[in-house]
């Protein structure tokens, strides 16, 4: 069993739809959780960082964090079609330390 | 944010042949870098943590006399693909660590793209 498991895409939804992106993981140790984008044949780029537990938001983006469930998620408001990209979860141990990352979910936003 | 380069962003070579791939931290020092690799609609796996002035440390199943690193500056970490095969072709992607204080951030390279015919 992989220590990340991310809802397998693809995801296609219409423009302005609120898009819901999860990942489990079985590491307790896991503190610090991250989403990346990341473009066809491109490096990721990080979007959002959180530590621990809880909430927090960027704009259109918001990422929940459940230690509890070990449990995190990315929204996505008011999706874009320029949102269409592939989403990576990724977890660490320490801070900015080697990370685990999920299988990515591929999302389209059509027009 | 901060800016990390990969050189070459795609590369070709014969079955047998050395490659290598630069990765650089560009506005800031980096004690710590991180290679991953990814394969065509597959996560990123990380093949070893790079140290400034150590050894690397590789993961497991990961064979260090192929995959040769070298983190010989702050701004600049290398991996060698060794006798390069077919099977190693794949996306190479490399991080850098910048220290922030409590923010340490990995900021990711553009990737290079390798093919082994």
């Amino acid at each position: 069993q992989k220590e990340v498991e991310q809802d397998p895409g693809p995801l296609s939804v219409p423009e302005g739809a609120i898009v819901s992106l999860n990942c489990t993981y079985s590491n307790s140790a896991f503190q610090y959780f991250m989403w990346y984008r990341q473009y066809s044949r491109k490096g990721p780029e990080l979007l959002m960082y959180t530590y621990s537990s809880g909430n927090k938001e960027d704009g259109r983006f918001t990422a929940q964090v459940d230690k509890s469930s070990k449990y995190i998620s990315l929204f996505i408001r008011d999706s874009q079609p320029s949102d269409s990209a592939t989403y990576l979860c990724a977890m660490s141990v320490t801070n900015a330390g080697k990370s685990t990352f999920g299988d990515g979910t591929t999302l389209t936003v059509k027009p | 944010g901060a800016v990390v380069s990969q050189h070459p962003s795609w590369v070709i070579c014969k079955s047998g042949t050395s490659v290598k791939i630069e990765c650089r931290s560009l506005d800031f020092q980096a004690t710590t870098m991180f290679w991953y690799r990814q394969f065509p609609k597959q996560s990123l796996m990380l093949m070893a943590t790079s140290n400034e002035g150590s050894k690397a440390t590789y993961e497991q199943g990961v064979e260090k006399d192929k995959f040769l690193i070298n983190h010989a500056s702050l701004t600049l970490s290398t991996l060698t693909v060794t006798s390069a095969h077919p099977e190693d072709s794949s996306f190479y992607i490399c991080s850098a660590v910048a220290l922030q204080g409590a923010e340490d951030t990995q900021y990711f390279g553009p990737g290079t793209r390798l093919t082994v015919l």
